[in-house]
């Protein structure tokens, strides 16, 4: 069965980067994208941007162009999110999920990233 | 900047029968939006619904399907149940980037 396997809970200070990775299993890692969405406490889910399990060829939502970098290791099966300068209004869940279509199907557990002084 | 809007919230009786619906601030959502739609439980990530406009996952229940409908995409919930209560989000394509709407928040009373 697909699982995807988020790594656990940070907290981060303010300016600092954090990288969430995310495991995958029960599928063949290189024919999927892997996309990437936060929600913040209380507000609506937002995509973050996907990345090409075989080519690695990435895709980023506006908002985050230039703080965000998705990558993949396909030895591992894992792909990561980093997201540098953090402030305060980055204090979310952050999701993966497996792409399905031009959607997703499996999502991640969630990893919850505090960033606070 | 897109806006994907939904209606903020909706209440529905059990065994009736609601339409959510999903717009796009670019026009009239079509097929190559690619619409999909998640169901979200307080604590818990979301589970996918439908993709691909009316394409059901295996897991999904037979009383939700999905459309096109006055130039939005739509989820219609038949004969619901109280496990229904959730908040529902659809998801939108536009050419490689993505959008999610505000989300619905569906009472069941």
């Amino acid at each position: 069965q697909v699982q995807l396997v988020q790594s656990g809970a940070e907290v981060k200070k303010p300016g600092a980067s954090v990288k969430v990775s995310c495991k995958a299993s029960g599928y063949i890692f290189t024919d999927y994208s892997i996309h990437w969405v936060r929600q913040a406490p209380g507000q609506r889910l937002e995509w973050m941007g996907w990345i090409n399990g075989g080519n690695g060829i990435t895709r980023y939502s506006q908002k985050f162009q230039g703080r965000v970098i998705i990558t993949r290791d396909t030895s591992a099966s894992t792909a990561y999110m980093e997201l540098s300068s953090l402030r305060s209004e980055d204090t979310a869940v952050y999701y993966c999920a497996k792409s399905r279509g031009q959607g997703v199907d499996h999502w991640g557990q969630g990893t919850l990233v505090t960033v606070s002084s | 900047q897109t806006v994907v809007t939904q209606e903020p919230s909706l209440t529905v009786s059990p065994g009736g029968t609601v339409t959510l619906t999903c717009a796009s601030s670019t026009g009239a959502v079509t097929s190559g939006y690619y619409p999909n739609w998640f169901q979200q439980k307080p604590g818990q990530a979301p589970r996918a619904l439908i993709y691909s406009t009316s394409i059901k996952h295996s897991w999904t229940p037979a009383r939700f399907s999905g459309s096109l409908l006055g130039g939005k995409a739509a989820l219609t919930l038949s004969g619901v149940q109280p496990e229904d209560e959730a908040e529902y989000y659809c998801l939108l394509y536009y050419g490689g980037a993505q959008v999610f709407g505000g989300g619905t928040k569906l009472t069941v009373l």
